[in-house]
């Protein structure tokens, strides 16, 4: 199994400014995602992080909107840069260790 | 584009009766499929997951697999009132999961 922790666990901005949330678990994992779960809708994959290389985007998410950081096999960060409304969701880290863990989210309201 | 249709629901089955939840998904080369329950608030948690054609059973839980039709589904046999949450489809592309948006399943006592 895979603990994971995300900070914060919840947070409201003001549009315009940016918001880095961080992901810890207790093991070392290769592949760390990060989801974004908009209200009432499933979860929608941002991007891949993998340590010691570019983190991969899906359709529709960009580096300068979304950058990541996984400068180890325990740890990523995902920065919501320039914040509107429209980016108010839950953020999910999940990471595969034998099956897919997903961290406990950051919820994120923008004003 | 890589996608998982669910029937959003809300399902509504008397406690103790078979809650069938079902999904489709479009890339054929999927290998790998899994249900995920989601609690309101809470983060998902995964059920069972299925790799080959045919049944897969665990406890009260039943995923079924069709390839060529490209059809997973999940039954809960006994239904309980605890059983009530949003049940997520997901599909392995190899590497992360796509989701589907998930059935309401409501279980009344």
């Amino acid at each position: 199994s895979a603990v994971i922790s995300q900070k914060p666990s919840r947070d409201i901005c003001q549009r315009g400014t940016s918001l880095t949330i961080q992901c810890q678990v207790d093991s070392q994992v290769t592949m760390m995602f990060w989801y974004r779960q908009q209200p009432g809708q499933s979860l929608t994959l941002i991007a891949t992080a993998n340590q010691g290389s570019e983190a991969t985007y899906e359709s529709g998410f960009v580096i300068d909107k979304f950058p990541i950081s996984r400068p180890n096999l325990t740890f990523s960060t995902l920065t919501v840069s320039n914040m509107s409304p429209e980016d108010s969701s839950i953020y999910l880290c999940s990471v595969i260790n034998n099956e897919q863990f997903f961290g406990p989210g950051t919820r994120l309201t923008v004003l | 584009q890589k996608e998982v249709e669910q029937n959003s629901g809300p399902l509504s089955v008397p406690e103790g009766a078979i809650a069938s939840l079902n999904c489709t998904y479009s890339d054929r080369g999927s290998q790998s499929f899994f249900w995920y329950r989601q609690y309101s608030g809470k983060s998902p948690e995964l059920i069972m997951f299925i790799y080959s054609n045919g049944d897969k059973e665990d406890g009260r839980f039943t995923a079924q697999l069709n390839k060529a039709s490209q059809y997973v589904s999940l039954l809960i046999r006994d239904s309980q009132p605890s059983d009530s949450a949003t049940y997520l489809c997901a599909v392995s592309t190899g590497t992360a999961l796509i989701f589907g948006k998930g059935t309401t399943l409501s279980v009344s006592s």
